[in-house]
């Protein structure tokens, strides 16, 4: 079954760290770019982060510029996103995403994740 | 950075023509994807490069993009296409998304 599930969401103090993680099956997961999409509750959808297939090129959002870290293992087949520094406006859910390649080789997204949830409170 | 601007709301009866419209500066000159996204779920991409379907979406949706509005119509809507919509371009390196706009049937 092709599908995205992401893990590593919670409860984490202002200033403190997260590591999500997104494990991939069904596709060649190598082949693709990846992405990290949050959403905040009641809000829209905002992109965080991305990297290309290979891990050669990476994107992120000026809001979480030098906080979040995207990495890849193509041999587990596994996204990451290492968050530091976090704040209030942090909390969303996190959704793992798959690029597509329809239009570039960044995307659009063809496949999403159920998401996890994190909240930065104290 | 690039701003994409969605009405938050759009209504219309059961069977007629739902558009909704995605304003961005000179935005005729880039590819414009859209979602679908219903109540506890995750997105569905509905339309890709403007006017594409993915396998799978329904001819009733279809895309347009031109000077500064990208429209995404949903003919002979049913009562299941009620959701939120999101268009999304990529600028700068980096994926945006509009505001999205409810759609609902009345």
């Amino acid at each position: 079954e092709v599908q995205l599930v992401e893990s590593g969401g919670g409860l984490v103090q202002p200033g403190g760290s997260l590591r999500l993680s997104c494990s991939a099956s069904g596709f060649t997961f190598s082949n693709y770019a990846m992405h990290w999409v949050r959403q905040a509750p009641g809000k829209g959808q905002k992109y965080v982060s991305g990297m290309r297939s290979n891990g050669g090129s990476t994107s992120y959002a000026d809001s979480v510029k030098d906080r979040f870290t995207i990495s890849r293992d193509n041999s587990k087949n596994t996204l990451y996103l290492q968050m530091s520094s976090l704040r209030a406006e942090d909390t969303a859910v996190y959704y793992c995403v798959k690029g597509s390649g329809y239009s570039n080789t960044w995307g659009p997204f063809d496949l999403w994740g159920q998401g996890t949830m994190v909240t930065v409170s104290s | 950075s690039y701003v994409l601007t969605q009405p938050p709301s759009v209504s219309v009866a059961p069977g007629q023509t739902a558009r909704i419209t995605c304003g961005g500066n000179n935005i005729g000159i880039k590819r414009v994807h859209w979602y679908q996204q219903k109540p506890g779920q995750a997105p569905v991409l509905v339309v890709y490069d403007d006017s594409d379907r993915p396998s799978g979406i329904p001819e009733r949706f279809s895309g347009s993009n031109s000077g500064n509005a990208a429209t995404l119509t949903l003919s002979r809507v049913e009562a299941g296409d009620e959701a939120d919509y999101y268009c999304q371009v990529w600028d700068s390196s980096s994926w945006v998304f509009g505001g999205g706009t409810k759609l609902t049937v009345l």
